[in-house]
């Protein structure tokens, strides 16, 4: 059973760079799309960006690309999520998960991390 | 971009009842439309994917139909584990949810 746990800090000051680790366990990071998609509290759910197993393929929500970085690591069967100059309104809930893009669905995800920006 | 639109946004109902929420896509998409059930602090949980197949383990009273531009998320005879918000996706975008509550 494939599970993703994130892991990162939940606090990040304004302006400061938001980085989020999802791990893969129980199968491989290989041969998927891998995604981020966060959720302001009480609100719908926004796609932040996706990354191909190999690395070399990204695809980021353009209101938020110039500021997001996904990166992936197979030898530790994980993924990253970077985003610089954090503000007030990128407070929310961040899932990773399984970008599943034979059935154009996210078939798996991470449990959730609140990160509140606040100094 | 696509657009997806679902309505209505709150709907109120009672255990039994029938219930029909509907997703609109800016335009066609075939049949890659995906529905999603979110309860309050959890993560959420794919229910139907290309617009009618129920994922393993999905309860029956679920259904979904549609092709094009228009789909809808049924639930046959509403029970009280259903109360939650639907989101339907299509590719990278999310409709902005449908929120069950209980009459």
């Amino acid at each position: 059973q494939v599970v993703l746990q994130q892991s990162g800090p939940g606090l990040v000051k304004p302006s400061d760079t938001l980085s989020l680790t999802c791990t893969v366990s129980g199968g491989s990071i290989s041969n998927s799309f891998w995604a981020w998609i966060r959720q302001p509290p009480g609100k719908g759910l926004e796609w932040v960006g996706s990354i191909f197993y190999t690395g070399d393929t990204t695809d980021y929500n353009p209101s938020l690309k110039t500021r997001v970085t996904i990166s992936l690591d197979t030898s530790r069967n994980e993924f990253s999520l970077r985003m610089t100059s954090v503000t007030a309104a990128d407070t929310t809930v961040y899932y990773c998960a399984r970008d599943f893009r034979e059935l154009d669905i996210f078939d798996l995800w991470g449990q959730g991390t609140m990160v509140t920006v606040s100094s | 971009d696509i657009q997806m639109t679902q309505s209505p946004s709150t709907l109120s109902a009672s255990v039994g009842d029938r219930v029909t929420i509907t997703c609109r896509a800016s335009e066609s998409i075939s049949r890659w439309l995906a529905w999603y059930q979110q309860k309050p602090g959890e993560v959420p949980k794919l229910l139907i994917y290309k617009a009618s197949t129920l994922e393993t383990g999905v309860p029956s009273r679920f259904s979904g139909t549609g092709s094009g531009t228009e789909f809808t998320l049924t639930i046959s005879s509403l029970q009280p584990d259903d109360f939650a918000t639907y989101y339907c996706q299509q590719y990278k975008t999310f409709g902005q949810g449908t929120k069950v509550e209980i009459k």
